[in-house]
């Protein structure tokens, strides 16, 4: 275990449900990251968290809305997506943002919006 | 329990050494391996695995992955400054919708002048 964990494992949705994703790390981190790893596609940063603060937003559709409540709890709210966005989420955190830190990744949360 | 294993976990080298960074793994239901370099923002991928024996070459870089003793091995070769980064290996295992992604801790490079 890389002390980075993820709820639900496996999550199938469909367009029109309301539904989220937790993360959390005992890790003593202070950055926490959402990625989305879509078939065929390269890893693609999706926010980043620094101290509780949101420091990154890649361009990510409002359907996707995060909440960072303290540092060691990350989560991703989702609400009418699409059938693309059925992807692998994951979630990772490292001492901070923008340092060159090992980035501990969690198990990830598999997503099928129907 | 799935696992990935690197080594070594930090090493510095000489501009225009050659390294070879290891990857290990246990995995149900083996689909890829992957390799990332993780400079200051996200890990931007470096190479997808699934074939045993073929090797994936991009400029300096290059890998290959062995099934049957479950490893992978990256190379650099004529290292430059900017390779310094942590090289992250991941492997994705299970079947359909139950697959996932495990990572490694990462391999720190430091490459000085």
């Amino acid at each position: 275990e890389t002390g980075v964990t993820q709820t639900p494992r496996h999550l199938v949705m469909g367009m029109t449900n309301k539904k989220s994703l937790k993360c959390e790390q005992h890790l003593g981190h202070n950055a926490m990251y959402w990625y989305k790893q879509s078939a065929k596609k390269p890893l693609e940063l999706m926010f980043v968290y620094n101290f509780k603060e949101q420091t990154e937003n890649n361009s990510v559709p409002s359907r996707f809305s995060p909440e960072c409540p303290n540092s060691s709890h990350l989560f991703l709210h989702l609400h009418t997506l699409q059938p693309e966005d059925s992807a692998l989420y994951l979630c990772a955190s490292s001492p901070s943002a923008g340092s060159t830190d090992t980035q501990y990744f969690g198990p990830g949360t598999r997503l099928t919006v129907l | 329990e799935d696992k990935v294993v690197q080594s070594p976990l930090s090493l510095v080298v000489h501009e225009g050494d050659t390294v070879t960074l290891n990857c290990s793994y246990e995995v149900t239901n083996f689909r890829s391996l992957l390799w990332y370099k993780q400079e200051k923002k996200a890990p931007t991928f470096l190479f997808m695995l699934t074939s045993s024996g073929i090797e994936k070459k991009s400029g300096r870089l290059s890998s290959i992955l062995d099934k049957k003793e479950l490893f992978s091995i990256l190379n650099i070769t004529a290292t430059q400054t900017g390779d310094s980064a942590i090289y992250l290996c991941a492997v994705e295992g299970g079947t359909g919708t139950a697959s996932k992604l495990t990572f490694g801790t990462g391999t720190r490079l430091q490459v000085t002048l």
